[in-house]
């Protein structure tokens, strides 16, 4: 059984559209978090959520939207995307803030 | 602002041999340090996590030390294989609240 699972793998898509990234775990884990990996392979936190509610927000701009439904989902959708937004994101959890993160697979996002 | 560093960026070695990856970071303000692993096109796979009280932690072949006050970490993997090689990931946990993340030493063993 994966335990943090991200869908899609891949997204190739033009500069304005938008586009969902969905994540789940099955590890009964309070705190999610989304990050970029850019193509110097940097890894950046872009928000983490607690029981549902949004901790963390690292100046990300406002067309990254997160929404968490429950515990075990945590959607990232991106508003207008840009050339910069091209890059691997990642999902994570943890058992809650501060344990040991559990990252997904990543999803491959190239704007074109 | 934390920042992590981790040096060398890309590490090359023979294989059984023991070796020393090191990070270090300027704000000792941390809650945790967490040692992963991401293979090529992978997510990444978390090997060691330090509480900010501890020394160190071992897990098989591999040792992570921490010193905080000079905010330093060590990740030892002794009698390195093959399948050792990837790159190792360092991350500061700030306030219990989110990982700032070194950029990775890119780690090959040499059959």
């Amino acid at each position: 059984d994966t335990a943090v699972s991200q869908t899609p793998k891949y997204l190739v898509t033009q500069m304005g559209n938008d586009k969902s990234i969905k994540c789940e775990q099955n590890l009964g884990h309070d705190t999610m978090y989304w990050y970029k990996q850019d193509s110097k392979k940097f890894l950046k936190i872009m928000f983490s959520y607690n029981n549902k509610e949004l901790i963390i927000n690292e100046t990300v701009p406002n067309r990254f939207s997160p929404k968490s439904p429950d515990k075990a989902h945590l959607n990232l959708h991106i508003n207008s995307l840009e050339l910069g937004d091209s890059a691997v994101y990642f999902c994570a959890s943890s058992q809650d803030l501060g344990r040991t993160q559990y990252f997904g697979p990543g999803t491959r996002l190239l704007v074109l | 602002k934390q920042e992590v560093t981790q040096i060398p960026a890309a590490l090359s070695v023979p294989e059984g041999e023991n070796l020393v990856l090191n990070c270090s970071f300027t704000d000792s303000a941390i809650y945790n340090l967490q040692w992963f692993r991401q293979d090529p096109g992978k997510g990444l796979t978390s090997l060691l996590l330090i509480q900010s009280s501890q020394r160190e932690q071992t897990s098989g072949r591999l040792n992570a030390s921490l010193d905080k006050s000079s905010g330093r970490s060590t990740l030892y993997i002794a009698a390195s294989q093959p399948g050792d090689s990837a790159t190792y990931l360092c991350a500061v946990n700030q306030g219990a609240q989110k990982l700032v993340f070194g950029q990775g030493t890119r780690l090959t063993i040499n059959p």
